[in-house]
């Protein structure tokens, strides 16, 4: 089966512009989660998606972060302004269903804020 | 709420050697625990999960873990290192009613020749 993709691979931007990311996962996985890597540190998570409501946002720093997942399958998360704090690789992965199932993970985005 | 600790940030051991990797978790509910493994510029990879059947749990590449429910712990052991292990190693824990993911901060491996 295809794997969980991610766009772009790359992306270098201004402080205080904006980004968005885009995730596509595995077909017929209803979780979908979005983790934040810093270099050095353990993926961090951002949201958890079950379909297209969210289970958990509580580390998602809402004042400049924003996700979706429209419609239960492509997830966009967007940065608006960035910070130089939000340099660090965006992960999404995607899990078909409880806990007894491993999640799949996308290569990432690599973000860098100048 | 749900926690792994990963005892040890850095690991460094001789090709041919033993592994030990710790991990600890906390959690209310019966978790499930996964060890992945993510080498440089690469995506992470699941190498072996316990999901409340045999404690004892086999993964790839030569890689086990014994979940210890007393003592809260899902260590990861190898009986041999390869220089191909070199990598970070990552232990996650996911509640059983919430289907979570949380990473502990990771575990780098180091193998000498």
């Amino acid at each position: 089966e295809a794997g969980v993709a991610q766009s772009p691979r790359y992306k270098i931007i201004e402080k205080r512009q904006s980004v968005a990311f885009w995730c596509n996962p595995i077909s017929g996985h209803a979780t979908l989660y979005w983790y934040q890597q810093i270099l050095g540190q353990g993926p961090k998570l951002l949201i958890q998606f079950q379909n297209n409501g969210v289970v958990d946002d509580s580390q998602l720093p809402k004042d400049r972060f924003s996700a979706e997942r429209l419609k239960g399958v492509d997830s966009t998360l967007k940065i608006q302004p960035a910070k130089l704090e939000d340099s660090a690789v965006y992960l999404c992965a995607s899990r078909r269903g409880r806990t007894n199932t491993e999640a799949f993970f996308g290569q990432g985005t690599r973000l860098t804020v100048v | 709420a749900q926690s792994v600790t990963q005892l040890d940030s850095h690991v460094s051991v001789s090709e041919g050697t033993p592994v030990l990797l710790r991990c600890n978790y906390s959690s209310s509910y019966s978790p499930s625990l996964f060890w992945y493994v993510q080498h440089p510029n690469k995506g992470l990879q699941l190498l072996l999960k316990y999901t409340s059947a045999a404690t004892l749990v086999k993964g790839i590449n030569g890689f086990e873990a014994e979940f210890k429910k007393s003592e809260t712990s899902f260590h990861l052991t190898k009986p041999s290192a390869h220089m191909s292990d070199a990598a970070e190693y990552f232990c996650v824990v996911s509640r059983y009613n919430n289907n979570d993911m949380r990473f502990g901060a990771g575990t780098r491996l180091t193998v000498k020749p």
